[in-house]
């Protein structure tokens, strides 16, 4: 199985911030890498996938950016609706695996 | 647009079957493109994906290593969803479990999600 490694696992900032979140995986997953974010009590929701391709209705504010095994994702500038928890997930080989998530909180 | 929506109990005794339940709207399960699978989460093993049903003329199905020997998911065409078996459950399957949406196929990624079910494996 390809290992998802996610840092930090958590981290405060302020709204207005850049924040960026780290992903490595165990081996080349050839930019086939989503991000999700999820808030307490619901299902998490995507935001990024192949890399860098925001899905419908995300805001410009995120990014995402990588290659090989190492990727990362973009807030660049904290809205009070950002404050959530992250998941990584590579999408190039099966099982689907995720990382253990990024917690940014103020 | 789609929505997913997961019926089933909350509470299974240890050695027993987990069942749950996906119905689909705005989307269909024999969709040529999609696949639907079933993802739980726990603080002990954050967010595993479990396995997949997809139809490419035909009915495939992927499982996780980790499950394989216990799980089973079934699409149902009559209703317009999949279900969710996994046999013999012990504490440690105690998770949320989430249905999804892969858009497309190639892309394995997951678009939509059901509400969640907490699910508590204890006698």
């Amino acid at each position: 199985d390809t290992q998802m490694t996610q840092f930090p696992s958590s981290v405060s900032a302020s709204v207005g911030d850049r924040v960026t979140i780290t992903c490595r995986a165990s081996q080349r997953i050839d930019k086939q890498l989503a991000w999700y974010q999820q808030k307490p009590g619901k299902a998490p929701d995507l935001l990024i996938y192949t890399t860098s391709t925001l899905q419908s209705g995300v805001p410009s504010r995120f990014s995402g950016s990588g290659s090989g095994t190492d990727y990362t994702l973009t807030i660049s500038s904290l809205q009070p609706e950002d404050f959530a928890t992250y998941y990584c997930q590579q999408a190039n080989n099966l099982p689907h695996t995720f990382g253990g998530g990024t917690k940014v909180e103020i | 647009q789609v929505q997913l929506q997961q019926s089933g109990p909350g509470l299974v005794k240890p050695s027993q079957t987990l069942s749950l339940t996906c119905a689909i709207s705005g989307d269909s399960v024999s969709s040529n493109g999609a696949a639907w699978s079933w993802i739980r989460q726990s603080p002990s093993r954050g967010l595993e994906w479990l396995g997949r049903t997809y139809y490419r003329s035909r009915w495939y199905n992927d499982y996780a290593e980790s499950v394989k020997s216990r799980i089973t998911i079934n699409p149902d065409t009559s209703k317009n969803q999949f279900s969710l078996q996994l046999n013999f459950v012990t504490p440690e399957d105690t998770a949320v479990y989430y249905c999804a949406r892969d858009p497309e196929y190639s892309l394995s990624i997951f678009d939509c999600w059901g509400q969640g079910t907490l699910v508590t494996v204890s006698s």
